[in-house]
């Protein structure tokens, strides 16, 4: 059973560049969220896609933008990238319809640099 | 006051000892509560999911939760050094995983 699927592992981008990161979840599961995670800290809440609609959105400037495709893998991007964007980007799989009471599993994450 | 609080260590635990973790959260709302360990450049993994007042225990885990004191802890038996990593807690009070900053920590050999 393949877990959660992330590509590229590392990137490195320059100042104002647009970057594109994708997402497969767990089998089984219906629901992605993105997580950007800076250097000492916990993941903070970007968004969260489910039956291919943004479901909610974290406090993230409209730069950054998502999609979710039928067979429910996702993708995120990042224009006009800025050096604070540099950050190890996560993608989170779940199954929707548990009220709450369900679990997340992460992906191994993307490396962003920008330079 | 942080949504999701946590000492973020370092916490140094000799090994065979137990390690205690403790997080506290500001939504009375929250209904579930999450522990996941993270190695240094690695992403976060699930060890222990709780939603029940009381504790849960799986292996050498034991998940305790207080809602009324709105405190979640983490207890680690007989730490091994591959016990070492930073753990982070989430709060799920409205289907987002809201984290701490995690704690740090080492099991000393």
């Amino acid at each position: 059973d393949a877990g959660v699927t992330q590509s590229p592992t590392h990137l490195i981008k320059t100042r104002g560049q647009q970057v594109t990161l994708r997402c497969s979840p767990k089998s089984g599961h219906d629901t992605v969220s993105w997580y950007q995670q800076a250097l000492g800290q916990g993941p903070q809440f970007i968004f969260q896609y489910y039956e291919e609609e943004e479901r909610q959105r974290g406090n993230f400037p409209d730069r950054f933008s998502g999609h979710q495709f039928p067979n429910y893998s996702s993708e995120l991007n990042v224009n006009a990238l800025l050096l604070g964007d540099s950050a190890l980007y996560l993608c989170a799989s779940s199954r929707d319809g548990a009220g709450g009471n369900t679990e997340a599993f992460f992906g191994q994450g993307t490396r962003l640099t920008v330079v | 006051q942080k949504e999701v609080e946590q000492n973020s260590g370092p916490l140094s635990v000799p090994e065979g000892a137990i390690a205690s973790l403790n997080c506290t959260y500001s939504d009375r709302g929250s209904q579930s509560f999450f522990w996941y360990r993270q190695y240094s450049g690695k992403s976060p993994e699930l060890i222990m999911s709780i939603y029940s007042n009381g504790d849960k225990e799986d292996g050498r885990f034991t998940a305790q939760l207080n809602k009324a004191s709105q405190y979640v802890s983490l207890l680690i038996r007989d730490s091994q050094p591959s016990d070492s990593a930073t753990y982070l807690c989430a709060v799920n009070p409205n289907e987002k995983l809201t984290f701490g900053t995690g704690t740090r920590l080492t099991i000393i050999p």
